[in-house]
């Protein structure tokens, strides 16, 4: 079945920095990639998604790029604020079906 | 906006009994999920439903669980005899489709604590 590799597992930036984290997976029939961002205790909620027949979509300060030959997709995040602290979960699925979750990274921003 | 809600948001039980954990899913969703996540760890998949049925199930999803749309708006999960393992945090989820990538739309969940 479909596995879903994340990394780093824990990230800190300053401020104003960019962070990146990336997925990897490993079912080439998957075809849908959100991101989630989970607060403690809190439900995931998602914060950009993107289909195999794209490479990269972007949403103000968030961005995904997806590599559908090396079966990787990544997070980037600009000008990051405390707010973003979280722990964001990559995802992958085909057909719309279950969501394979990455095991998280935990984004501390430091002001 | 509307939202999946989820009842309970705690539930605490011993060992051995039986829970009920319950989920209305947006309204005009037809796909329905639950996934758990124990303390830490990543969400996990534990089923999905559709058109009043089991679609897919996970190998978490035993004999110990099952799930049901009892009426029109209702989704629940009942594990019928807990164990110390299954204490986590359940998450209902629901899409308006089928077969075809879209959001999935997540509850607040139901922290479940087996003593």
């Amino acid at each position: 079945g479909e596995n879903v590799e994340q990394h780093p597992s824990t990230l800190s930036v300053q401020e104003g920095d960019s962070a990146v984290i990336k997925c990897t997976y490993s079912d080439s029939a998957s075809n849908y990639f959100p991101w989630y961002k989970q607060e403690l205790g809190k439900r995931p909620q998602l914060i950009i998604d993107i289909r195999s027949n794209v490479g990269e979509k972007k949403d103000q300060r968030i961005a995904v790029t997806l590599n559908k030959t090396a079966k990787h997709f990544s997070l980037h995040i600009t000008e990051t604020q405390p707010e973003d602290s979280a722990v964001y979960f990559c995802a992958a699925s085909k057909r719309g079906n279950k969501l394979v979750f990455g095991a998280g990274t935990i984004l501390r921003v430091k002001s | 906006e509307p939202e999946v809600t989820q009842t309970p948001s705690h539930q605490v039980t011993q060992m051995g009994q039986e829970v009920i954990l319950r989920c209305v899913p947006i309204s005009n969703h037809l796909y329905f999920y639950w996934y758990r996540q124990i303390l830490g760890q990543k969400v996990e998949f534990l089923v999905s439903f559709y058109n009043n049925e089991i679609s897919e199930k996970s190998e978490i999803f035993d004999d110990q669980f099952s799930v049901e749309r009892p009426d029109g708006s209702n989704f629940t999960l009942k594990i019928r005899s807990t164990k110390l393992e299954d204490s986590a945090m359940y998450f209902c989820a629901s899409t308006v489709l089928a077969g075809q990538p879209n959001e999935q739309f997540f509850g607040p969940g139901t922290r479940l604590t087996v003593l």
